[in-house]
This record gives C-alpha cells, sequence and structure tokens, in this order.
C-alpha cells in the first residue's frame, strides 16, 4: 500500500521559518512529482508549488514565489516543503500530493500525505 | 493564471436526491479538469479526471461531464457517505495548478 507520511504539528513564531517532511512508502513514488497543497482552518484548498525530479526547479503559485522552497524524494524517500518569514494567515494544514498523468493527457494528484497542522503565533 | 469559481458555494440535500455542482474557469481548459471529494479531518481524495473519467474504486453515482469552461459533477443517488465538500483542479494551465473554491453538501 502506498503511502505517503508526513512530519508532524508544528507551532512557529511570526517570522520564522517551518520545514514540513513527506516520507514515501510501500511503493515507487520517489520518482514522481510532488505538489504541496494547504487548507487554512475552515477554507478550500489552495495549490501552493510543486517540484518534477526531472526538472528539479520548483515550480510555484505567484503569492508563494520568494517564501517557499520545494525539493523533490531524497535517497530516503523524503520529500519537504520549507515556509518561510510565516505570518498568522499562514495557520493552515499542509498537504503534500504526488502527480500521476492519466488518460488524455491530464495530471491528477492520487496519494497525498495525512496533512500537517502549521500553527503561527506570538 | 486560471482562475476557478463553483457553484453553489453550499447545498442542503436529502439521501436519494440527484446532486449537481457546476465548475467555471477563467479560459478554456479542454478536458483538464479533476474532482475531489474532501470530508472533514480527510486528505481530499480523487473522484474524477480528465472531465469525465471515474477514478477506481469510485461508486458509479458519481459523473462528470463538460470541457472548455463549464463542468458539472453529478451525485444520482446521494447517499449518507457523500456529505462532504468537493473541490474542482484544473492541471491545463500547468505547470501551475488552481482548485475551485469548494462546494459544501450537508444534509437537509
Amino acid at each position: 500500500q502506498v503511502q505517503l507520511v508526513q512530519s508532524g504539528a508544528e507551532v512557529k513564531m511570526p517570522g520564522s521559518s517551518v520545514k514540513v517532511s513527506c516520507q514515501s512508502s510501500g511503493g515507487t513514488l520517489s520518482s514522481h512529482s510532488i505538489n504541496w497543497v494547504r487548507q487554512a482552518p475552515g477554507q478550500g484548498l489552495e495549490w501552493m508549488g510543486r517540484i518534477i525530479p526531472v526538472l528539479g526547479t520548483p515550480i510555484l503559485a505567484h503569492k508563494f514565489l520568494g517564501r517557499v522552497t520545494i525539493t523533490a524524494f531524497d535517497s530516503t524517500g523524503t520529500a519537504y516543503m520549507d515556509l518561510s518569514n510565516l505570518r498568522s494567515d499562514d495557520t493552515a494544514v499542509y498537504y503534500c500530493a504526488t502527480e500521476v498523468l492519466m488518460s488524455f493527457g491530464v495530471i491528477t494528484l492520487n496519494h497525498w500525505g495525512q496533512g500537517t497542522l502549521v500553527t503561527v503565533s506570538s | 493564471d486560471i482562475q476557478m469559481t463553483q457553484s453553489p458555494s453550499s447545498l442542503s440535500a436529502s439521501v436519494g436526491d440527484r446532486v449537481t455542482i457546476t465548475c467555471r474557469t477563467s479560459e478554456a481548459i479542454s478536458r483538464s479538469l479533476n474532482w475531489y471529494q474532501q470530508k472533514p479531518g480527510e486528505a481530499p481524495k480523487l473522484l474524477i479526471y480528465a472531465a469525465s473519467s471515474l477514478q477506481s474504486g469510485v461508486p458509479s453515482r458519481f459523473s462528470g461531464s463538460g470541457s472548455g469552461t463549464d463542468f458539472t459533477l453529478t451525485i444520482s443517488s446521494l447517499q449518507p457517505e457523500d456529505f462532504a465538500t468537493y473541490y474542482c483542479q484544473q492541471s491545463y494551465g500547468a505547470p501551475r495548478f488552481t482548485f475551485g473554491p469548494g462546494t459544501k453538501v450537508d444534509i437537509k
């Protein structure tokens, strides 16, 4: 059974950084592109960015340019998302998800981690 | 960036009802539209991809249609386990993706 297991909840001060990990197990997901999606309390899903291993360069939503670093799965099958200069409105559950190229050339997010709650508070 | 809207933002329905949710994009995306279901405290789950293809293991009461800018998710006979929030997502604008704002389906 393929799984993505994320690191535990974090509480951070405004202005600091957080690093969330996403480890694949039970399959060969480590060669897949990985996406990061967040969800603020009571809000919808917000796509943050993705990294395609063969390209190596992260692709970020414009609002996260300069604040987010995404790494592909390493030799241990772990990927990371680093968010800097945290603000209170960064409080959210952060999900990793891997892509699959389906028929008709459509990309889907098929496997998801369980989510990591990041709370930003002074 | 491709913008997405969903309607309604929420709806109340009864078990057995037929439910239709609409997703609209700011530019044509062919059939590059996926639908996800999310229950409280859980990660999203893929239901429909490429506008109308049913993901493996998803009940056949779920169906999708549309192309271009207008898409629809239909639940033919709502079941108790279907009360959730539904999101559309486009992958046409790759390398960047977008989610719709979501539609919450709750019990009438």
